[in-house]
């Protein structure tokens, strides 16, 4: 089976630029989580999902980052304008409630660099 | 709330030697633990967890952890480290019951001499 696919892997862009990454979760799980991480705060949580449904933002930093999930099978991470400190490693993961321990799926993560 | 701390950041170990990553959680209940690994450029898999049953667990890899429940600790532990281990690794405990939203601890880095 397919993992979780996130894309770009790397993405190089320009203060104020829009930036977009993409997430696939693994077929059937039914939370979605987007994560960043970077040496100076660890592995943060931005914002997961419940079937589709945001549950919790809390962790978005700024009014800059969006989060959606149009369907059960793509997720995406929006920062719009981007700025140099949104520089880390963005990681989605997924995971199934039913019947499981809490397990998550990380993608290999999106590193993103801002100039 | 949960939380977990990893008092290392960083470990430094010669290839052959034993291992032990220490970890612990706050947590009012029974928790689920978690052993993550992230190997340079990639996403965290994970090694091993537990969530109930004998206290001592085995993972991939030839890893293993202890559930200690009166010292809140889930320390991480291998007999024999190869330098294909030095990596970064990630505690996490999660809530039994309902929403069980991992939270992770800072990581442990580990550093493999030959």
């Amino acid at each position: 089976d397919a993992g979780v696919i996130q894309s770009p892997r790397h993405e190089v862009t320009e203060m104020g630029q829009e930036v977009t990454l993409r997430c696939k979760p693994i077929s059937g799980h039914d939370y979605l989580f987007w994560y960043r991480q970077t040496m100076m705060r660890g592995l943060e949580l931005l914002i997961y999902f419940n079937n589709n449904v945001p549950i919790d933002d809390s962790g978005m930093p700024e009014d800059r980052f969006s989060a959606k999930m149009p369907n059960a099978s793509f997720s995406t991470l929006k920062i719009q304008p981007s700025e140099p400190r949104d520089s880390a490693v963005y990681f989605c993961a997924s995971s199934l409630t039913r019947g499981s321990t809490g397990e998550l799926f990380f993608g290999e993560g999106s590193r993103l660099t801002v100039l | 709330a949960q939380s977990v701390t990893q008092p290392d950041i960083h470990i430094t170990v010669s290839e052959g030697a034993s291992l032990e990553l220490r970890c612990n959680y706050s947590y009012g209940a029974t928790p689920y633990l978690f052993w993550y690994v992230q190997s340079p450029g990639q996403g965290l898999q994970l090694l091993l967890k537990y969530f109930s049953g004998d206290t001592l667990v085995q993972g991939i890899k030839g890893f293993e952890a202890e559930f200690k429940r009166s010292q809140s600790s889930f320390n991480l532990r291998k007999p024999s480290v190869h330098w294909s281990d030095a990596a970064e690794y990630f505690c996490a405990v999660g809530a039994q019951g309902g929403s069980y939203i991992p939270t992770f601890g800072r990581g442990t880095s580990l550093i493999v001499h030959p």
